[in-house]
């Protein structure tokens, strides 16, 4: 059973560019979060989706960002019109439904360069 | 809000010290608890959780954490840190009514050799 996937490893894009990030979440899990990592700080929360559904984006910029979790296929957070300061960590985790034992695992991350 | 509560964001040892990371959460339903590692470098790994039972839970490299539901908290312990304990520790809660999962800010522990 492989872990949760995250696509590109690394990704360099200039200024004013799209960057899209994907997450492939573990077999059966219908629970995604997308976590920013800033050097230096912490872990910041930016989205919750379920299959075809935002739960909660209270963590998301309110421009450029977006995410989905289509019915097939990976969750997308997508970049738009990229700047320096989104230069940062992109974590994604995933769960299946809670039903007492739920825990997230984590992908390798995805480590956005803006240049 | 329910949040997680991290009390410390930085927190320095000497090697053979003893460890203690608080984290408090606001919320009185049910609840799972975790806590993550971060080494340099790496992704987030869980090292312990705690579902249900014995409140004190054991988790890999000789952590163990123990939930106090009065408290609210789950706070990690080791009696005897090593250099290679050096990483970001991550407190996070699953509550029952939100089927979500959040994570508290974090703390970074430096372990001197």
């Amino acid at each position: 059973n492989a872990g949760v996937m995250q696509n590109p490893r690394h990704l360099v894009r200039r200024r004013g560019q799209e960057a899209r990030l994907r997450c492939s979440p573990m077999k059966g899990h219908s629970h995604v979060y997308w976590y920013r990592q800033l050097p230096e700080e912490g872990l910041k929360f930016m989205v919750y989706l379920q299959k075809e559904n935002i739960i909660d984006e209270s963590g998301m910029p309110k421009e450029r960002f977006s995410a989905e979790f289509p019915k097939e296929g990976p969750s997308i957070l997508r970049i738009q019109q990229v700047v320096r300061g989104d230069s940062a960590a992109y974590f994604c985790a995933s769960s299946w439904p809670g039903q007492g034992n739920t825990e997230a695992f984590f992908g390798q991350g995805t480590r956005l360069t803006v240049v | 809000a329910q949040s997680v509560s991290q009390h410390n964001h930085h927190v320095i040892l000497s090697e053979a010290a003893s460890l203690e990371l608080g984290c408090n959460y606001s919320y009185g339903g049910t609840v799972n608890l975790f806590w993550y590692v971060q080494y340099p470098g790496q992704h987030l790994q869980l090292l312990l959780k705690y579902f249900s039972g014995d409140p004190l839970v054991k988790g890999i490299k000789g952590f163990e954490a123990e939930f106090i539901k009065s408290k609210f908290s789950f706070n990690l312990r080791k009696p005897s840190v090593q250099w290679s304990d050096t990483a970001e520790y991550f407190c996070a809660v699953w509550m029952n009514r939100d089927d979500k999962i959040i994570f508290g800010k974090g703390t970074r522990l430096h372990i001197l050799p």
